[in-house]
């Protein structure tokens, strides 16, 4: 258990449909990152948060939204949903400040959320 | 536009041999770099960063070996293990400015025969 925790860990759905993903980072850990990987690709960066704040986008479509609470849980909204949106979701949590001059920042991942879209 | 590589989508080892997967960046900007290895259904766990300072990490059966020059970094497992059999993504991030986001490769499946 690496301490950050994805729900659902499987979600079917039908195009045009919208879901959220849901993220609790690792205790301690104010930042969230949240990534995909599709079939047979690397994990793509979509967005990131720190203490409540969006501080790096990535590819993440405008159908996509992201946001983190207070809590500093994290969730992952994906709007009209098309069959190519059918991936892994990742979530991953740090407890680096952007502003850190430590080069080795670690993200600690959860377990993933798969979403299939039919 | 990919700028972290992994071109070997798969590698086969035999156990106690050593394993070398390899990874190629474009971006100069890149000042950290860490692998990861991925069960399945699990999420990927770190195994062993390097800073653009070193050229070497090592940690117990893990070495990592950084070109900047070349653009490239490879990840040493010796002597390597069945348990060694995961997917291993390579990562490179740009600096703290950046929000510390890591840019991954594709991944590359080994397989250690016992």
């Amino acid at each position: 258990d690496s301490g950050v925790t994805q729900t659902p860990k499987h979600l079917i759905t039908a195009t045009g449909q919208r879901v959220t993903l849901r993220c609790s980072p690792r205790s301690g850990d104010l930042s969230v990152y949240w990534y995909q990987q599709s079939l047979d690709q690397g994990l793509q960066f979509l967005i990131q948060y720190y203490n409540g704040e969006e501080r790096a986008k990535g590819n993440i479509l405008e159908r996509f939204s992201a946001q983190q609470f207070p809590d500093l849980h994290s969730e992952l909204n994906l709007s009209s949903l098309e069959l190519g949106d059918s991936a892994l979701y990742f979530c991953a949590s740090s407890v680096a400040d952007p502003g850190q001059s430590d080069g080795a920042n670690v993200l600690t991942f959860g377990a993933g959320s798969r979403l299939t879209v039919l | 536009d990919q700028q972290v590589k992994q071109n070997s989508p798969s590698l086969s080892v035999q156990e106690g041999r050593i394993s070398i997967l390899n990874c190629d960046y474009t971006n100069s900007m890149f000042d950290y770099f860490l692998w990861y290895k991925k069960y399945p259904a699990e999420g990927p766990t770190f195994l062993i960063s390097i800073s653009s300072i070193k050229d070497k990490n090592e940690d117990g059966r893990f070495t990592v070996f950084l070109n900047k020059s070349a653009k490239h970094l490879s990840l040493h497992i010796v002597p390597s293990q069945p348990g060694d059999s995961a997917v291993y993504f390579c990562a490179a991030g740009e600096g703290m400015e950046y929000g510390n986001k890591l840019v991954f490769g594709a991944g590359t499946i080994l397989r250690v025969k016992s």
